[in-house]
């Protein structure tokens, strides 16, 4: 089973801030198959970044994705208040066929 | 803009199964993998299964030996069953779209309300 693991738990920012999130894979990931969620209190998960680094459509420019290999980051350039959420990563691949990480949640202050 | 909406009971008791059905509305069922995707309480998010339109189906192994899921092509429908249901299970299950960037990447890209199911004597 690949592993990711999130860091930080939790970032708390203040708005206009940048966010850095960080996904590392147990084993070496295809960038291909390496997407970003976003999940706001109470809603579903919404995709915003696929094949590691290209949006998802509606997503707004200030979410950037990064990273191949084990490594991978999830870029906030300027907070705002609605990006209050927690996100995960996920890959493709391996069995179980689609895993998830633990989640980082971005407070903003 | 397809649309998928799920249903099915909220409340079981131990030993029961789960059973939730999904509809997709407004856009393509075919030429797509749809899954089943749970959240425990506070917690994150767990992959299930997979089924194409053909009937073909890929499960989590962890829950394998308890998982059905079916296609029903003339109504734009796939279920989800889970057998002999415990605590643990108490979760929001949520119904996805598979999507297949074309070698770009694989993802998840529409997601169901979530139903939330209790597991409960």
């Amino acid at each position: 089973e690949i592993v990711l693991t999130q860091s930080p738990g939790t970032l708390s920012l203040s708005p206009g801030e940048r966010a850095t999130l960080s996904c590392r894979a147990s084993q070496s990931v295809s960038s291909s198959y390496l997407a970003w969620y976003q999940q706001r209190p109470g809603q579903a998960p919404r995709l915003l970044i696929y094949g590691a680094s290209s949006r998802a459509t509606g997503i707004p420019d200030r979410f950037s994705g990064s990273g191949s290999g084990t490594d991978f980051t999830l870029i906030i350039s300027r907070l705002e208040p609605e990006d209050s959420a927690v996100y995960y990563c996920q890959q493709y691949g391996g069995s179980p066929l689609w895993t998830f990480g633990q989640g980082t949640k971005v407070e903003i202050k | 803009q397809v649309q998928v909406q799920q249903w099915g009971a909220g409340l079981l008791k131990p030993s029961e199964t789960l059973s939730l059905t999904c509809g997709v509305y407004g856009g393509s069922f075919s030429g797509y993998y749809w899954s089943w995707i749970r959240q425990p309480p506070g917690k994150g998010l767990e992959w299930i299964g997979e089924i194409h339109l053909s009937g073909d189906t890929t499960y989590n192994p962890s829950l394998k030996s308890r998982v059905t899921m079916s296609v029903d092509t003339s109504k734009n429908q796939f279920s989800l069953k889970l057998s002999s249901v415990t605590a643990a299970d108490t979760a929001v299950y949520y119904c996805v779209r598979n999507v297949d960037y074309g070698g770009s990447g694989f993802a998840f890209d529409v997601w169901g309300q979530g139903t939330m199911v209790t597991v409960s004597s």
